[in-house]
């Protein structure tokens, strides 16, 4: 079983300023990681995914996020953001059978203020 | 325009009632999946369905029940057993294929609340 432990519930941020959303996943095993974005009153909108190979993915939007295996950690980051980039974000892990379900984070609420 | 729909967006009911919630898909997908989001809780599974008229019990499935007679619908049904059932829920969809990823899709889910 896997699980995940997103560290901030809200992070306030200005306009233009650097962001980091931090995410740590458990498992006994190797497994998919994923960044998910939802706006408000609306489904989920896949972000980036680390499936395999360089440990630095980039995703839609600017955003970015590093896999740290050692530190179980993939830590979503984007260097200038915007009034729109208000949103929760959400951390999910799956195994690496296909046939395995995401187990999500409890979500970060970021804040973007002019 | 291929996608999922959830129906209604916005459904009241009455404390005790059944009711039943839509999702459909035109993906062509196998796999389709119920989850319940409740504030500062992220994304809880409550059912998810692999194939035809098969389906298996996720993290929180007391108090509800699924169908899966068709590979475009997955109706969720939320029971009088259901405690405390006023939430968003969403459905999602994916492929299925075995050792590799499968990316879920997800509609725009359906606020539900009982008064």
């Amino acid at each position: 079983a896997q699980s995940v432990t997103q560290l901030d519930s809200q992070v306030p941020v200005f306009e233009e300023a650097p962001v980091e959303l931090r995410c740590n996943y458990s498992s006994s095993v190797s497994v998919y990681l994923f960044w998910y974005v939802q706006y408000p009153n609306q489904g989920l909108q896949l972000l980036l995914k680390y499936l395999s190979g360089s440990t630095l993915v980039k995703g839609i939007n600017g955003f970015e996020a590093e896999f740290n295996k050692s530190q179980t950690s993939f830590h979503l980051r984007k260097p200038s953001v915007h009034i729109s980039d208000t949103a929760e974000y959400f951390c999910a892990v799956s195994d690496r059978s296909g046939y395995s379900t995401l187990t999500f984070g409890k979500g970060t609420m970021l804040l973007v203020s002019p | 325009d291929g996608g999922i729909t959830q129906s209604p967006k916005y459904l009241f009911r009455k404390e005790g009632q059944n009711v039943t919630l839509s999702c459909e898909q035109n993906l062509n997908h196998d796999a389709m999946y119920w989850y319940r989001q409740d504030p500062g809780q992220g994304l809880r599974l409550i059912y998810y369905s692999q194939i035809v008229n098969d389906f298996q019990k996720g993290d929180i499935a007391e108090g509800y029940s699924v169908s899966r007679e068709k590979k475009e619908s997955f109706p969720l049904t939320v029971t009088s057993a259901q405690k405390n059932p006023t939430a968003f829920y969403l459905c999602a969809s994916s492929i299925v294929w075995g050792g590799h990823y499968n990316e879920q899709f997800f509609g725009p889910g359906t606020r539900l609340t009982v008064l």
